[in-house]
């Protein structure tokens, strides 16, 4: 069945680029997302890219997406306190059905 | 981008009773969505809201225990009948707009609901 992975939890100094890693078990996904939460607010769309593309850059965002080893990646460049928060990779099968990894917990440390 | 807003932001309820979760969104969208958000869990669609008909519910979820409803395109609302601790959770509205061609869900702020 589709399963969607990620690390729970990720430290980072202040700076320094993040990486959050997610693993995929179905490949007929049509999108791919990343979304944002942070402590009492509701999933925010980061960025998402579809299937067929290998990369998408966005300001300090850049996704990989490695179709053959079904792994997405988000790269966050200088990461600031203010990227703390939940990362959720979610994967789109079909018009509606949307599959979310359980969250990567980023901690910035100072 | 779509702005969403549920009501309540939170509420703590005794076991037995029901709560009404409200989602509004700003603007008309094709597909509502709910979600729950059980703490260290992923994220699990409950059901689709339809307009103007019966909602469509995923496997483990039944509408005598969440009613749906839709009355039109901007409105929706979830109910958590007879509840259990173990209804506990984060209920997540979800929203995907008309033409948008990414196919992207957005999502509400979220009520916090903790059963005793």
């Amino acid at each position: 069945g589709e399963d969607v992975e990620q690390s729970l939890f990720l430290s980072v100094r202040e700076g320094d680029s993040s990486v959050i890693n997610c693993t995929y078990t179905d490949s007929s996904s049509t999108y791919l997302y990343w979304y944002k939460q942070e402590p009492g607010a509701g999933l925010q769309l980061l960025t998402y890219i579809f299937s067929n593309m290998d990369m998408k850059q966005d300001q300090r965002l850049t996704v990989l997406l490695n179709k053959k080893d079904k792994h997405l990646s988000l790269r966050i460049a200088d990461t600031q306190t203010g990227d703390s928060a939940i990362y959720f990779c979610a994967e789109r099968f079909g018009d509606d059905k949307i599959i979310f990894g359980k969250g990567t917990r980023l901690h910035i440390l100072p | 981008s779509a702005v969403i807003s549920q009501k309540p932001s939170r509420d703590i309820c005794q076991r037995g009773t029901s709560l009404t979760i409200q989602c509004q969104v700003d603007s008309q969208v094709t597909m509502m969505f709910w979600y729950r958000q059980q703490p260290g869990q992923s994220l699990t669609l409950i059901a689709t809201a339809n307009q103007g008909s019966e909602a469509t519910y995923e496997s483990g979820f039944v509408i005598d225990k969440f009613p749906i409803s839709r009355p039109n395109l901007t409105f929706s609302t979830l109910t958590v009948s007879n509840m259990s601790p173990e209804d506990s959770s984060i209920y997540l509205c979800s929203v995907q707009k008309l033409a948008e061609s990414t196919d992207t869900q957005y999502f509400g702020p979220g009520t916090r609901l903790t059963v005793l």
